[in-house]
């Protein structure tokens, strides 16, 4: 099973401020590497896939990047509905996902 | 609009058996494949089940092999999960999820999820 850990756990940003989260693989999944955002009560949202695209109707402010082991996703100005956990999974091979970096308002 | 409504869950004896539904609308079901994701309360995601489009060949995670059983009904535009032999880590919210593309088995729509609680 590949393994993934996400780092922070938690991550205190101010609106209009930039995030950055991280994901690691256990090992290579290549650019086999998707993003999505969890509010509460809600199903996950699918963000970006293929480490760098972004999925339909997901707005430019969110980006991807990595390959191999190690990934970022950006949120280059956070809006108030953006403060929400954010899970990676990885389908290399058998999906796995990262325990998810909760972005709550500092 | 794609939209896909989970039903079946609820509470059940360790040892009991459940079968979840997945009704989907708005997209090709039947050119689609499909999966399960659950979330145990207040953690992570952990992906389940998942079955290829028209053949319907079904994979699972080691956790739940043996013990579960996807299928698709695709003239109901109906995914399954048949859960047997529950035990108190299956707990939590299902989630049915579509497959984007046959690239890989990442999930561009979800359910609202259907919660599952096993217990005595």
């Amino acid at each position: 099973e590949i393994v993934m850990t996400q780092s922070p756990a938690t991550l205190s940003v101010s609106p209009g401020e930039r995030a950055t989260l991280s994901c690691r693989s256990s090992q290579s999944v290549s650019s086999n590497l998707a993003w999505y955002q969890q509010k509460p009560g809600q199903a996950p949202r699918l963000l970006i896939y293929g480490a760098s695209t972004r999925a339909t109707g997901i707005p430019a402010g969110f980006s991807g990047s990595g390959s191999g082991t190690e990934f970022t996703l950006t949120i280059s100005s956070l809006q108030s509905e953006d403060f929400a956990v954010y899970y990676c999974q990885q389908y290399h091979y058998w999906p796995t996902f990262g325990q998810g970096t909760k972005v709550e308002i500092k | 609009e794609v939209q896909l409504v989970e039903s079946g869950g609820g509470l059940v004896q360790p040892g009991g058996s459940l079968r979840l539904s997945c009704a989907a609308s708005g997209f090709t079901f039947s050119s689609s494949a499909m999966s399960w994701v659950r979330q145990a309360p207040g953690k992570g995601l952990e992906w389940v089940s998942g079955i290829t489009s028209r053949g319907g060949t079904p994979f699972y995670a080691d956790s739940v092999k043996g013990r579960f059983t996807i299928s698709r009904e695709d003239s109901r535009n109906t995914l399954y999960l048949q859960m047997n032999s529950l035990r108190a880590e299956d707990t939590g919210v299902y989630y049915c999820a579509k497959v984007l593309a046959v690239s890989g088995l990442y999930f561009d729509y979800w359910g609202q999820g259907t919660p599952v609680t096993v217990s005595s």
